[in-house]
């Protein structure tokens, strides 16, 4: 079975600063995704970034990056230039590609980190 | 605009009484999926479906039916609520990994209760 850990159930950051959240996993499988979600007040789950593991290089979207490392099984969030708007609970979450056999796009989701962006 | 739609967005109910949430995708998707939230654990799956008329159990299935009669509809059965499935509710659904593998996710469904 697949675990997700996230370390820091909270952290903040200034308008303007970048700020890294952590993620651990541990997982036997070799072919995976690994998801970063951010849930605002409203409680929507957003989609903020993908990696396919597959893939040396990490994934950006905007001002979001993430550092991949699979040999240490790590997945880390960078926000740069964080914005009020970033203020939410970030959830790190795995999921095994489907031809790894008995993959039921099931992700398994780290407890979140709740990121506050003071102004 | 692709959407995953779930109703009711609030409900509050009592023990015993039973209840449906209904949740549809205009994707197309053939993977849909339940996943119900608490404080302190995170999003755990209830139960999935790879396509129509299969559906298999998830993580925490007790109390919960589903059924998957149309690829876009996935309701989620409560037969007789009790206060332990007060919890945030989402829906989802996935296209097959061949096109990336992202779940998209409904608003959410609270549910109380009492």
């Amino acid at each position: 079975a697949q675990t997700v850990t996230q370390s820091q159930p909270e952290m903040s950051v200034q308008e303007a600063e970048t700020v890294t959240l952590s993620c651990t996993y541990d997982t036997s499988e070799n072919n995976y995704y690994l998801f970063w979600y951010k849930q605002p007040p409203s409680r929507q789950m957003i989609l903020v970034i993908r990696q396919e593991a597959y893939k040396q290089q990490n994934a950006t979207e905007n001002r979001f990056s993430v550092n991949f490392q699979k040999a240490a099984k790590s997945f880390s969030l960078k926000i740069s230039d964080s914005q009020l708007g970033d203020t939410a609970m970030y959830f790190c979450a795995f999921m095994k590609q489907r031809n790894s056999g008995g993959s039921n796009y099931k992700l398994t989701f780290g407890k979140g980190t709740l990121l506050t962006v003071n102004p | 605009e692709a959407q995953v739609t779930q109703n009711p967005r609030y409900l509050i109910t009592v023990t015993g009484k039973k209840l449906t949430v209904t949740c549809s995708q205009n994707m197309n998707h053939e993977y849909m999926s339940w996943y119900r939230q608490d404080p302190g654990l995170g999003l755990r799956q209830i139960y999935y479906s790879m396509n129509v008329e299969v559906t298999d159990k998830g993580d925490v299935p007790e109390g919960y039916k589903v059924s998957r009669k149309e690829k876009r509809n996935f309701p989620l059965i409560l037969e007789s609520p009790s206060p332990n499935q007060t919890s945030l509710y989402f829906c989802a659904s996935a296209a097959g990994q061949a096109r990336g593998g992202t779940i998209y996710f409904g608003e959410g469904s609270w549910l109380t209760v009492v």
